[in-house]
């Protein structure tokens, strides 16, 4: 059974840092591309970053660009999203999801992150 | 940036209805579109990839449409399952979604 777990979410000051896993399980992780998306309370999806399965490529959302960092340990079977200089337009549920950028076929169930002074 | 626009943003059901959900992409995106349901409090589950390929499990009362521009979803037959909301997601420049459409009891 795929099984994508998320943590690493809590309270963080605005300009702070925090950093994300997502440990996956029940498939061959380093074959898929592996994705964070989010979403603020009461809002909708938004996608945040994607790696490639060899790291060979990410890419970021522009509202993201330059403050966050993705990476993947294959030998973990683990995703990450480096977050920094947080702002409180970051608060969100934090998914991994994976698959390419596009069809996205297995979620985790989020992990919550809130910037608030 | 790619720009997804969802309609209606809220409707209104009854078991047996059959529904349709438009998606309208801000330029062409091809048959780069999904279709995803989410329910309260939980993550969202892939219905429809390529436009039109239903995804495995996902029941065939579910059906995706359309090329370029404008995509369809359709529910040929609400169940009570499928109160949620709804997402479109563009894959053809990076990703962008949809706002959501809810899918509310009448």
């Amino acid at each position: 059974e795929v099984q994508l777990v998320e943590s690493g979410g809590g309270l963080v000051k605005p300009g702070g840092s925090l950093r994300l896993s997502c440990a996956a399980s029940g498939f061959t992780f380093s074959s898929y591309s592996m994705n964070w998306v989010r979403q603020a309370p009461g809002k909708g999806l938004e996608w945040v970053s994607s790696i490639t399965s060899s790291s060979r490529y990410t890419y970021y959302a522009d509202s993201v660009k330059g403050r966050f960092t993705i990476s993947r340990d294959n030998a973990k079977n683990s995703l990450y999203l480096q977050m920094n200089s947080l702002r409180a337009e970051d608060t969100a549920v934090y998914y991994c999801a994976r698959g390419p950028i596009g069809e996205l076929d297995y979620w985790g169930q989020g992990t919550l992150v809130t910037v608030s002074s | 940036d790619i720009q997804m626009t969802q309609s209606p943003s809220t409707l209104s059901a009854s078991v047996g209805d059959r529904v349709t959900i438009t998606c309208r992409a801000s330029q062409s995106i091809s048959s780069w579109l999904a279709w995803y349901q989410q329910k309260p409090g939980k993550a969202p589950k892939l219905l429809i990839y390529k436009a039109s390929s239903l995804e495995s499990g996902v029941p065939s009362r579910f059906s995706g449409s359309g090329s370029g521009t404008e995509f369809t979803l359709t529910i040929s037959s609400l169940q009570p399952d499928d109160f949620a909301t709804y997402y479109c997601q563009q894959y053809n420049t990076y990703s962008t979604f949809g706002q959501g459409t809810k899918v509310a009891m009448k």
